[in-house]
């Protein structure tokens, strides 16, 4: 069974606090991703990955950084916390690209900023 | 970049009738598109899948459409049952290697008995 692990479950974190959000998997995946989810805004890619110490920007970058230092684990880096960055995150982990396989989820992060 | 755009948002049908959601793509070297379906409170998953070299996927009760020359795919369910009822988010891949996964807005999905 494929293993998309996220480190929390439920954070709550105060302004300008740096935030990490971690996630591991356990596939040998080369590829993975970091969404938020937001009502009615849907999936929204943050930064990829395809391969280590390798990122790139997805569509709403600003605020957030992240780290691959191994093939496994993927860092989501909120460099200054916000409260407009409150909201769920979601880890996903496949093989996208040539051989384009599915996604799997991790089990989602909802982070508060107060 | 990759755009991906989903109709409707919200979709309530009778149980038992047919549910019909679109997408559309921009990146015309995407070549793999797939839906995954969100229970209430649990991570999205796959559900079905197509690829460019076909033009219809069935699998039970739920079918994949791509018309690659239009540029658009849709979910086709059919004799709903309540259990169908969730957010579905169709997806495309884009960027040199087609690395990059982006998701439409989803659609809400409801069932009513």
């Amino acid at each position: 069974d494929v293993k998309v692990t996220q480190s929390s479950r439920y954070l709550v974190k105060r302004t300008g606090e740096k935030v990490f959000l971690e996630c591991v998997q356990d596939m040998d995946h080369e590829n993975m991703f970091w969404y938020r989810q937001d009502p009615g805004l849907g999936l929204r890619l943050i930064y990829f990955s395809y391969d280590v110490k390798m990122k790139e920007k997805g569509d709403i970058p600003e605020g957030y950084s992240v780290s691959r230092e191994k093939k496994e684990r993927f860092s989501l880096i909120l460099e200054s916390a916000s409260t407009n960055q409150t909201s769920m995150y979601l880890c996903a982990s496949g093989r996208v690209g040539i051989m384009n396989t599915e996604a799997f989820f991790g089990q989602g992060t909802r982070l508060t900023v107060v | 970049g990759e755009n991906v755009e989903q109709h409707p948002s919200t979709l309530s049908v009778q149980e038992g009738d047919s549910a019909v959601i679109k997408c559309t793509y921009s990146d015309s070297a995407s070549n793999y598109f797939p839906w995954y379906k969100q229970e209430l409170g649990k991570r999205p998953q796959l559900i079905i899948d197509i690829r460019s070299n076909v033009g219809e996927k069935k699998d039970q009760r739920i079918a994949v459409t791509l018309n690659k020359t239009a540029k658009h795919f849709s979910l086709h369910i059919t004799e709903t049952q309540p259990e169908d009822s969730a957010v579905y988010f169709c997806a495309a891949p884009s960027n040199f290697g087609n690395e990059k996964l982006t998701f439409g807005t989803g659609t809400r999905l409801t069932i009513i008995p």
